[in-house]
């Protein structure tokens, strides 16, 4: 499976773009790259999921490289409710019974202050 | 929209008790699954489910056992409950098509200490 590589903390200034990298250099043809977020100790929240071109929505936007060994999630304005631990995730190649299942690393907490 | 509704919120057992932490949802999903956080970590799958009648395990299932008789149900059973296991537990929901899932939804958790 894929791996990901993320920073573990980060900070921003309130208003600014929030920029979140995360590196995944083994990652294979079929495999999505999806972001997650965690606000405190609630269940995660879904933001966004990309194959080769970029993506936005109203949340965020999601920039993957050519070679797709790295992507960067980026909010554009953070508000400090956007503090939380952001996950980056390739789903699994398909194996038997293990398609498709998405596993969580540690993440990158991220922190806006005012 | 209830979406993914986890019961209980708050539990303490003893080591050695049993018990099902239960999730359900109404958005017809496929697939169901159930991770443990501990303490600053990310999230471990623990088993998962593709449809009714089908489940399979993840990276941690020793000491848990599920299963899925209907698309709005998976509960997850503790047989002997250890201290290892004093966590947060989250199910989530997703539609299955070719293999993959697609955007998951969580529900908000079950506090789980074993004394």
């Amino acid at each position: 499976d894929a791996k990901t590589t993320q920073p573990p903390s980060m900070d921003c200034a309130e208003g600014r773009a929030a920029n979140l990298p995360c590196n995944h250099s083994t990652i294979s043809g079929n495999e999505y790259v999806y972001w997650y977020r965690q606000i405190h100790s609630q269940g995660p929240q879904y933001i966004i999921h990309g194959l080769k071109n970029n993506e936005t929505n109203e949340m965020a936007s999601l920039i993957i490289t050519e070679d797709r060994k790295s992507s960067t999630l980026i909010l554009p304005h953070a508000t400090l409710r956007d503090t939380a631990v952001y996950y980056c995730i390739v789903s699994p190649r398909a194996r038997g019974g293990s398609q498709g299942n998405l596993i969580f690393g540690k993440g990158t907490k991220l922190s806006v202050k005012p | 929209n209830a979406g993914v509704t986890q019961t209980p919120k708050f539990q303490v057992l003893k080591t050695g008790q049993s018990m099902t932490l239960q999730c359900a949802q109404d958005m017809n999903h496929e697939y169901m699954s159930w991770y443990r956080q501990d303490p600053g970590m990310g999230l471990r799958l623990i088993h998962y489910s593709v449809g009714a009648g089908i489940t399979d395990q993840g990276e941690v299932p020793n000491g848990y056992n599920v299963s899925r008789s209907t698309t709005e149900d998976f509960p997850l059973r503790l047989l002997s409950a250890a201290p290892s296991q004093t966590s947060v537990y989250f199910c989530a929901s997703s539609y299955w098509a070719g293999g993959r899932t697609g955007e998951l939804f969580f529900g908000e958790g079950s506090r789980l200490t074993v004394l």
